[in-house]
């Protein structure tokens, strides 16, 4: 099956710093999706993306499906951006088709 | 607020007891999905509806059973539970797509505790 890596698995920042995260997957994709659980355990949808370049906020995402990889930018982070982020992809191909979930970068950002 | 509801947020049982999660999806969405995610195996899907119909299944335990009802909420029943059933339990819902899964919106979740 398909398999969707994350990096970095950790990430400490200090607040009003930028980074990026990555997802890598396997196999092509027809759905892609990035997450934010917070510490609270709420799962929030970030960002649909396929393919291209979206923006909301001081985040944004980019897929580059042909080269197989997704980045997710957070720009001048706040403390509120602690939590895990999830990149989930889908194959485009099968009947039987369910997102595959990546392990999730665990980001903290120190004020 | 994603517009999923799920009840109940909190359940402590015992070991051997049945309960049953709830789910109301966004108005307007068909699909509709559920999730385990426990400390130690991450998110894990479970089954997923569509308008009513069983369309995906992932690592669902047999004492584990859902459907989905005309009005399309959603019902998580699991059965003769065990202490390794606890976990938080997510209900997600997209806009309806006979195959595969749309854009997921997710409940806040039903965090299950089997003493």
């Amino acid at each position: 099956g398909i398999q969707v890596e994350q990096s970095p698995p950790d990430l400490i920042l200090q607040e009003g710093a930028n980074s990026t995260l990555r997802c890598n997957f396997s196999d092509s994709v027809n759905n892609l999706q990035w997450f934010h659980q917070n510490p609270w355990g709420q799962l929030i949808n970030l960002f649909y993306i396929p393919s291209g370049t979206k923006q909301n906020g001081r985040l944004s995402a980019t897929t580059v499906a042909t080269e197989r990889y997704s980045l997710l930018y957070i720009s001048s982070s706040q403390t509120t951006d602690s939590g895990v982020y999830f990149c989930a992809v889908e194959r485009n191909a099968g009947n039987n088709r369910k997102l595959i979930w990546g392990l999730g970068t665990s980001l903290a950002v120190n004020p | 607020d994603s517009g999923v509801t799920q009840t109940p947020k909190h359940l402590i049982t015992a070991t051997g007891q049945r309960v049953t999660l709830r789910c109301s999806p966004r108005s307007g969405d068909l699909s509709v999905y559920w999730y385990q995610q426990s400390l130690d195996q991450g998110l894990q899907f479970l089954i997923q509806y569509y308008n009513g119909e069983e369309r995906a299944k992932g690592n669902i335990l047999e004492r584990f059973s859902a459907q989905q009802f005309p009005d399309l909420h959603s019902e998580l029943n699991l059965s003769s539970l065990e202490l390794g059933d606890s976990a938080l339990y997510f209900c997600a819902s997209s806009v309806g797509r006979a195959w595969g899964t749309g854009e997921l919106f997710f409940g806040e979740g039903s965090r299950l505790t089997v003493l």
